[in-house]
């Protein structure tokens, strides 16, 4: 079964530092995409960065980048240079057969100034 | 804005009654996909259409339904309502179903807030 674990339920970073947070998945299909998505308090689900398992490098979208170990089958998101409106909780998801999205728990990251 | 609209915003209701959330998807976008977000269950999948027709189903219960019209909009019918229905339920769509490994970004509208007294 498809199955998406992240670890961390919450984290403190800094304002201006880099955080990771992690992702590990387990799938035995060999084509699968990975995202990533926040949400702040608000509630809306943002989009942030996808990842294909065929992709040879890691993908990155301005100051998020994800860190690909196919290996490890895990997929980090690394967040460079923390802001204050980082504070949210980011979940890691991946498409399983017909596009439907599997969710982790989520992280709730918390930026202090 | 993502360009999922989703209405209403909230919902307030008692148990045993009927409730109906709709979701317009973006301009151009087939597939649309409904999922439940709840403290004890955190994120699910619920169901999804694609061009009118139902292509998956996740862990949506019998009291659930759902369909998805010929102008593309969707709706989820929720019957029957139990303290525990009580969540965020979210619609996504994306330009086509999705294969596992495709690109296709799912974007979500700003979801409803289900409250169920």
């Amino acid at each position: 079964a498809q199955k998406i674990t992240q670890t961390q339920p919450g984290m403190f970073v800094q304002e201006k530092e880099a955080v990771t947070l992690d992702c590990t998945y387990d799938t035995s299909d060999p084509s699968y995409g990975l995202f990533w998505y926040k949400q702040p308090s608000s509630g809306e689900m943002i989009f942030l960065i996808y990842q294909g398992s065929y992709d040879q490098q890691n993908a990155t979208e301005g100051r998020y980048s994800l860190n690909f170990q196919k290996a490890r089958k895990s997929a980090n998101l690394v967040i460079s240079a923390s802001q204050l409106g980082d504070s949210a909780m980011y979940f890691c998801a991946m498409r399983a057969e017909g596009g439907k999205l599997i969710f982790g728990q989520g992280t709730e990251l918390s930026v202090k100034p | 804005d993502s360009g999922v609209t989703q209405t209403p915003k909230h919902l307030i209701t008692a148990t045993g009654q009927r409730v109906t959330l709709r979701c317009s998807p973006r301009s151009g976008d087939l597939s649309v996909y409904w999922y439940q977000q709840s403290l004890d269950q955190g994120l699910q999948f619920l169901i999804q259409y694609y061009n009118g027709e139902e292509r998956a189903k996740g862990n949506i219960l019998e009291r659930f339904s759902a369909q998805q019209f010929p102008d593309l909009h969707s709706e989820l019918n929720l019957s029957s309502l139990e303290l525990g229905d009580s969540a965020l339920y979210f619609c996504a769509s994306s330009v086509a179903p999705g294969l596992a490994g495709g690109a296709n970004e799912q974007f979500f509208g700003p979801g409803t807030r289900l409250t169920v007294l």
